[in-house]
């Protein structure tokens, strides 16, 4: 079965820093990859996501993420961020040969500072 | 376009009741699956369905079940509660059974067993 790591569980930033997020997965076949946000008291939302073709996926709000299949990662990046991503942030693998269900990292909390 | 809706927000249930959580899957969005979210596990996967059919079924004891009916709407049904399914309980759509979408999830009914 596929798991999902998400190493940082908090991280706190001032604004107009940048962000990068670690995910890494077990799993040795074909996998889909997917970021989701959850800011506060909302759903999660698809912020970007990774089927084939460029390892570099960019998704909306300014956020990209880079598909390293040697390394088994996918990590989240934003240049610059703005106190409005202060959110909670998922990365999620779904296995090709296993349905559409995903396993999800336990999810890094991001607090920007003003 | 209406998202995910799902009914009813807040529950309160006792131990040892039986609770029906319904989803409306984004209109045209066939495939529909439900997640559990607690602080201590994370995000673990329920069902999935498709065209009335379970598709796949996470690692959750029989109490959990689910259907889909022939217009896409979903429920999920806890049989004889305990404390540990206190939980929000997440509904997902997307339109078709194939892996190149990204889920669409609802705001999530939130479920108090006491």
């Amino acid at each position: 079965a596929q798991s999902v790591s998400q190493h940082n569980h908090h991280v706190i930033l001032s604004e107009a820093a940048s962000l990068e997020l670690g995910c890494n997965y077990s799993y040795g076949g074909t996998v889909n990859l997917f970021w989701y946000v959850q800011y506060p008291g909302q759903h999660l939302q698809l912020l970007l996501k990774y089927f084939s073709g460029d390892p570099l996926v960019k998704g909306i709000k300014g956020f990209e993420a880079e598909f390293i299949k040697s390394k088994f990662s996918f990590n989240l990046r934003k240049p610059s961020v703005q106190w409005s991503d202060t959110a909670e942030y998922f990365c999620a693998v779904n296995a090709v040969n296993a349905g559409n269900m995903l396993t999800f990292g336990g999810g890094t909390r991001l607090m920007v500072k003003p | 376009k209406a998202g995910v809706t799902q009914t009813p927000r807040y529950l309160i249930k006792t131990r040892g009741q039986q609770v029906t959580l319904s989803c409306s899957p984004i209109s045209g969005h066939r495939s529909v699956s439900w997640y559990q979210q607690t602080p201590g596990q994370g995000l673990q996967f329920l069902f999935e369905y498709f065209s009335e059919t379970q598709r796949n079924k996470g690692n959750f004891p029989g109490r959990f079940s689910g259907r889909q009916f022939s217009n896409s709407r979903s429920e999920m049904n806890v049989s004889t509660l305990e404390l540990g399914d206190s939980a929000l309980y997440l509904c997902a759509s997307k339109p078709g059974a194939g892996p190149d979408y990204g889920y669409t999830f609802g705001s999530g009914t939130r479920l108090t067993v006491v």
